[in-house]
């Protein structure tokens, strides 16, 4: 059965530094993953997404993801977090059309 | 650009009562989901829709609840007697195709059951 974990609920990152957001995987099949980002009292919002093209995907706002086989992740990553990245940001695995969540990582960022 | 809306933003309703939440996925979209994010937990997958049938429903998805799409553009999500643990934000998901893999989600409707 296809699931998601994403580890650490919350996250707190100074402004600027590396942002690193870990997500786990489990799919009896080639997976197509998904990262979406939610702002307060806001829907969800594609960040990027994997689609067995290449491997490390780049997506919106300078976010980008790696997809390792071997590890069944797709972390998420970005070099410089901004304040205006504090958000809450879930990961999703695609099963027959559904989509199937992670528990969602909340990223603070700090001045 | 086109982007998925959803009516009401919040609902307040007594328990028991009937509610329809309504959504007006992207025009020529042809993949329609209804997903909930009960108060700080995960976002939940409840049922998908195709061709003005189910395709699937997760086990939320009881008798209480029903879908429809009754005109071109509105696609409504039915809970005929709602409970408490019903309360939960509702998001509204279409998607052009299966093949585009990418589903647009709406802002979501606020279910409050008292």
């Amino acid at each position: 059965a296809q699931s998601v974990t994403q580890l650490g609920s919350h996250v707190s990152v100074s402004e600027g530094a590396l942002v690193l957001l870990r997500c786990n995987y489990s799919s009896s099949v080639p997976p197509y993953l998904f990262w979406y980002v939610q702002y307060p009292n806001q829907g969800l919002q594609l960040l990027l997404k994997y689609t067995s093209a290449a491997t490390l995907v780049k997506g919106i706002n300078g976010f980008e993801a790696e997809f390792k086989k071997s590890e069944t992740s797709f972390h998420l990553t970005k070099p410089s977090a901004h304040m205006s990245d504090a958000a809450e940001y879930f990961c999703a695995v695609s099963f027959g059309g559904k989509l199937i969540f992670g528990q969602g990582t909340e990223l603070s960022v700090k001045p | 650009e086109p982007e998925v809306t959803q009516t009401p933003s919040h609902q307040v309703t007594q328990m028991g009562q009937e509610v329809i939440l309504r959504c007006v996925p992207i025009s020529n979209h042809l993949y329609f989901y209804w997903y909930r994010q009960i108060l700080g937990q995960k976002v939940e997958f409840l049922v998908s829709f195709y061709n003005n049938e189910i395709s699937e429903k997760s086990e939320i998805f009881d008798d209480q609840f029903s879908v429809e799409r009754p005109d071109g553009s509105n696609f409504t999500l039915k809970i005929r007697s709602t409970k408490l643990e019903d309360s939960a934000m509702y998001f509204c998901a279409s998607e052009p195709g299966l093949a585009y893999n990418e589903q647009f989600f709406g802002p979501g409707t606020r279910l409050t059951v008292l």
